[in-house]
């Protein structure tokens, strides 16, 4: 069965900084992958979403991500974090009935 | 176009009583999905629904979770009784695809606001 493992629970990042988090998947096949974001109180977001060709994903508010099918990776990136990307990011794959999730990363910002 | 759509957003209901969540999805979209979320966790797959069947409730506790999709369209969860363990965030999503479809399926998955539910 597909697994999502997501290795930070919280990070803190400063304002302008660069951010990464990581994202590591287990599944049989070429993986369809997602980040999805979640504010506090909301529902959960499409960043961006991989299914072939460039490994280099780009997505909405300036993220992108990376597929590395050796590592089994598909971590997030941003050049430069903003407060209002504080939130709750999740690493998802696409398996035989649906997204599975992993259990996210808390972003924290500060100034 | 509009998303997809819950309520309501928020419930607080003492243990062993009954309780509703209501969710209409993306217009046109075939597949429609429940989620389970708790807190610091991931969701976690419920039921889905392809038109008007479920074709996939394993993880849905038949002893007190029920489901129905009437016209392929909106969608009620119901808890009847709640107990304590039950606090989450319950999550609607939908997909224009169905998932079960031998033709390509992108995985994209559409979600509502949630509704955070309280057993008191």
């Amino acid at each position: 069965a597909q697994s999502v493992t997501q290795p930070d629970i919280h990070i803190t990042v400063s304002e302008g900084a660069s951010l990464e988090l990581r994202c590591n998947y287990s599944y049989g096949a070429t993986p369809y992958l997602f980040w999805y974001v979640q504010s506090p109180g909301q529902g959960l977001q499409l960043l961006l979403k991989y299914f072939s060709g460039d490994t280099l994903v780009q997505g909405i508010k300036g993220f992108e991500a990376e597929f590395k099918r050796s590592q089994s990776s598909f971590n997030l990136r941003k050049p430069s974090v903003h407060w209002s990307d504080a939130a709750e990011y999740f690493c998802a794959v696409k398996g035989y009935s649906t997204l599975t999730f992993g259990k996210g990363t808390m972003l924290l910002v500060s100034p | 176009e509009a998303g997809v759509v819950q309520s309501p957003r928020y419930k607080i209901i003492e243990k062993k009583q009954p309780v509703a969540f209501w969710c209409n999805p993306i217009s046109g979209h075939n597949t429609l999905y429940w989620y389970l979320q708790n807190l610091g966790q991931g969701p976690e797959l419920l039921i889905r629904y392809e038109n008007e069947e479920a074709v996939d409730d394993s993880q849905l506790p038949k002893d007190r979770f029920s489901a129905e999709r009437l016209k392929g369209v909106d969608s009620t969860l119901k808890i009847q009784p709640a107990e304590l363990g039950d606090s989450a965030v319950y999550l609607c999503a939908s997909s224009l695809e169905l998932w079960s479809s031998a033709s390509p399926n992108t995985g994209e998955l559409f979600f509502g606001e949630g509704s955070r539910l309280t057993v008191l």
